[in-house]
C-alpha cells in the first residue's frame, strides 16, 4: 500500500503556542488530503478536507481559525494548531486519497501524531 | 446521509477461530466501503474495500469481506485468527463529498 508520514509523532508544548503537524504523501501524489482527531478508544472525528491549491474545507463545529491548514503541494498538507489550550491535546492523524488505479478512492492514514498542550 | 453501524464494542475470539466484525451501512446510491485496521497509538492501516464487482472482496494479511446488498452489511472476516489480529477495526463508507465516515470501531480481541 501507500505510504503517508506524519512529523512529529509526538509534541509537548505549553498553553498559548503554535504547534505545526505536516502530512507527507511519500509514493503518490494528492490532490485532497484530511485530518481527523481522536480520542482514547473512539472513533475518528473528521475536522478538515485540506485541497491542493484552494482553502479547506472545515467540519461544522471547527474553528477554522484556530486549525489552520495549508496545502502547498500534491505531497504536503500541514495542520497548525494556534494558541493551544490543554483541550486541544489529542491523537491527531492524516490521511491522503489515492487517485489513480486499482487504488482509487483509497485513503492512507499517516502514523498520527500526539499532541500534548501543559 | 451516509453512516455505517458497528453493533458490537468488542468481539473475542480465539486463536485458530474464525473471526467476523459486523458492520451495515446506509447509503444513498451505490456505496463505496472500507475496513481499517488500528493498533494501539498508530495510524489506520487500509485492509480492504468495496467499490464494484465480485461481492466476496480479499485484502491485507488474509481479511476478507462480503458486500451485501440486501442486508445492508459488509462483515469482515478471516478462517483463521492471530493473536496478532487483536487491534480496533473500523468500517467505513465514503460521503459523496469523498470524505469516509467512520463507524464507531470494533476491539477485536485475540486470546491464545
Amino acid at each position: 500500500g501507500a505510504v503517508v508520514s506524519q512529523h512529529p509523532s509526538r509534541v509537548i508544548c505549553k498553553s498559548g503556542t503554535s504547534v505545526k503537524i505536516e502530512c507527507r504523501s511519500l509514493d503518490f501524489q494528492a490532490t485532497t488530503m484530511f485530518w481527523y482527531r481522536q480520542f482514547p478508544k473512539q472513533s475518528l472525528m473528521l475536522m478538515a478536507t485540506s485541497n491542493e491549491g484552494s482553502k479547506a474545507t472545515y467540519e461544522q463545529g471547527v474553528e477554522k481559525d484556530k486549525f489552520l491548514i495549508n496545502h502547498a503541494s500534491l505531497t504536503l498538507s500541514t495542520l497548525t494548531v494556534t494558541s493551544a489550550h490543554p483541550e486541544d491535546s489529542s491523537f491527531y492523524i492524516c490521511s491522503a486519497r489515492h487517485e489513480g488505479g486499482a487504488e482509487v478512492e483509497t485513503q492512507y492514514f499517516g502514523p498520527g501524531t500526539r499532541l500534548l498542550v501543559l | 446521509a451516509q453512516s455505517v453501524a458497528q453493533p458490537e464494542d468488542q468481539v473475542n475470539v480465539a486463536e485458530g477461530n474464525p473471526l467476523t466484525v459486523k458492520c451495515t451501512y446506509s447509503v444513498s446510491g451505490n456505496p463505496y466501503l472500507f475496513w481499517y485496521v488500528q493498533y494501539p497509538n498508530r495510524g489506520l492501516q487500509f485492509l480492504l474495500k468495496y467499490i464494484t464487482g465480485d461481492n466476496l472482496v480479499k485484502g491485507s494479511y488474509g481479511f476478507e469481506a462480503e458486500f451485501n446488498k440486501s442486508q445492508t452489511s459488509f462483515h469482515l472476516k478471516k478462517p483463521s485468527a492471530l493473536v496478532s489480529d487483536s487491534a480496533l477495526y473500523f468500517c467505513a463508507v465514503r460521503h459523496p463529498g469523498g470524505k469516509l465516515i467512520f463507524g464507531q470501531g470494533t476491539e477485536l480481541s485475540v486470546k491464545p
